[in-house]
């Protein structure tokens, strides 16, 4: 099945750096690529995503890179703020196989510090 | 628009004791359901998914189970805890077909002591 790893596990900048988290993923057919951000003690909720067939998304200050012959994707935040400290979160979308349905497979989480 | 309501938020149980988490969906029909587990500073572990009524797939064996007697309702079960079961659970829904990401619910913070 899928698998996805995700670096670096905690992260610190200063306000107003950028900030960037790696993902890479097994299943050259997963085809949907989401980002979560979880506040403590809150749930994930959505920020981004990026389909298969796009190279590139971006929302204001974040973007989403993916790379389909790597297998790994990429979240930018570019002039952090301390709103911005939380757990981000990758997933894949792995395909239904064997009749099951589709799947998010998640990376283990960067804790993201941003110092004031 | 749609909602997803989650309970307990908190939970302490000891060990040994039964479980029952509960989570509905209001707003739309026929959704996949989703359980996840949240270990204390790791990931998310997908635990079960249902894509019907009566119909529970299991992702890792464990100490618990899932039903879902309901087609917006999804629970998760244990007979009896073990000190591993902490943790911070969270049901999610998602579109059948779509390609899109999930809707996480509140979470239930569960301690067993």
């Amino acid at each position: 099945g899928e698998n996805v790893e995700q670096h670096p596990s905690t992260l610190s900048v200063q306000e107003g750096d950028s900030a960037v988290i790696k993902c890479t993923y097994s299943d050259s057919a997963s085809n949907y690529f989401p980002w979560y951000k979880q506040e403590l003690g809150k749930r994930p909720q959505l920020i981004i995503d990026i389909r298969s067939n796009v190279g590139e998304k971006k929302d204001q200050r974040i973007a989403v890179t993916l790379n389909k012959t790597a297998k790994h994707f990429s979240l930018h935040i570019t002039e952090t703020q301390p709103e911005d400290s939380a757990v981000y979160f990758c997933a894949a979308r792995s395909p239904p196989y064997g009749g099951a349905t589709n799947k998010l497979i998640f990376g283990t989480g960067t804790l993201l510090a941003v110092q004031p | 628009s749609q909602t997803i309501h989650q309970w307990p938020a908190t939970l302490v149980q000891p060990v040994g004791s039964p479980l029952s988490l509960e989570c509905t969906v209001e707003g739309t029909s026929n959704p996949n359901l989703y359980w996840y587990r949240q270990a204390a500073g790791r990931g998310l572990q997908l635990l079960f998914y249902s894509v019907g009524i009566g119909q529970i797939s299991s992702e890792v064996p464990q100490n618990l189970s899932a039903s879902r007697p309901q087609d917006r309702q999804f629970i998760l079960s244990s007979k009896k805890l073990l000190l591993s079961d902490s943790g911070f659970y969270l049901c999610a829904w998602g579109v059948p077909g779509v390609v899109g990401g999930y809707t996480f619910g509140s979470g239930t913070r569960l301690t067993v002591v």
